[in-house]
């Protein structure tokens, strides 16, 4: 099992730029998530998904779209891009939507807005 | 609103000391409360969970929190510290389904031989 794998590993934007950051788990979840992690301040939720279909916005959803594409895959839209957008993004699953479960973390994607 | 604060961005310790990150926590319910380890380039792996029950939770490579609830604390301990445990850590909380977690600012284990 890979578990959670994200694409890019890095990616450098101009500023208005779009582009999406692509997350799949291979390991049959029925919630994924969407967070942002920037230095002091741990880890933001963006949006979630707590089954195939559905999506919700967490703490910082603004500038971000998403789409659930499938059990499997969940993206992360930036129309266009800002320099407040660079940062670390993380992809994460868990089996429910439930506080007892474990998410799972994907590697990150290292976002440079120019 | 819940919130988790993590004292400490930054803390060192020599190898073989005792590990103690500290969190607090704020939440309105019982929480469910999380450590989390970040190692360097890699995305966060779960160290220990308190959801219910016994309040001292054990985990993954020697670590251990306990769950107090009249100091809404969580903190996270390790008798002896190891090189290998430099990494930085995540203490999270989640009141409800959903599995919104809340994260603190994260602290710095830095190990010193």
């Amino acid at each position: 099992n890979a578990g959670v794998t994200q694409t890019p590993k890095f990616q450098v934007l101009k500023t208005g730029q779009s582009m999406t950051l692509q997350c799949a788990q291979d390991m049959n979840h029925n919630s994924m998530y969407w967070y942002r992690q920037d230095p002091g301040m741990g880890l933001r939720l963006i949006y979630y998904s707590a089954s195939e279909g559905t999506t919700d916005k967490g703490e910082v959803p603004n500038g971000y779209n998403v789409s659930r594409l499938n059990k499997r895959e969940f993206s992360l839209r930036l129309e266009s891009a800002a320099p407040s957008q660079t940062s670390v993004y993380f992809c994460a699953s868990s089996e429910d939507g439930l506080p007892s479960y474990e998410q799972y973390f994907g590697p990150g994607t290292r976002l440079t807005v120019t | 609103a819940q919130s988790v604060t993590q004292l400490g961005s930054h803390v060192s310790v020599s190898e073989g000391a005792l590990v103690l990150l500290r969190c607090n926590y704020s939440s309105s319910v019982p929480p469910y409360l999380f450590w989390y380890v970040q190692y360097p380039n890699q995305g966060l792996q779960l160290l220990l969970k308190y959801t219910t029950g016994a309040t001292l939770v054990k985990g993954i490579n020697g670590f251990e929190a306990e769950f107090k609830k009249s100091e809404t604390s969580f903190h996270l301990t390790k008798p002896s510290a190891h090189m290998s445990d430099a990494a930085e850590y995540f203490c999270a909380v989640s009141e409800w389904a959903g599995n919104m977690l809340t994260f603190g600012g994260g602290t710095r284990l830095m190990v010193k031989p």
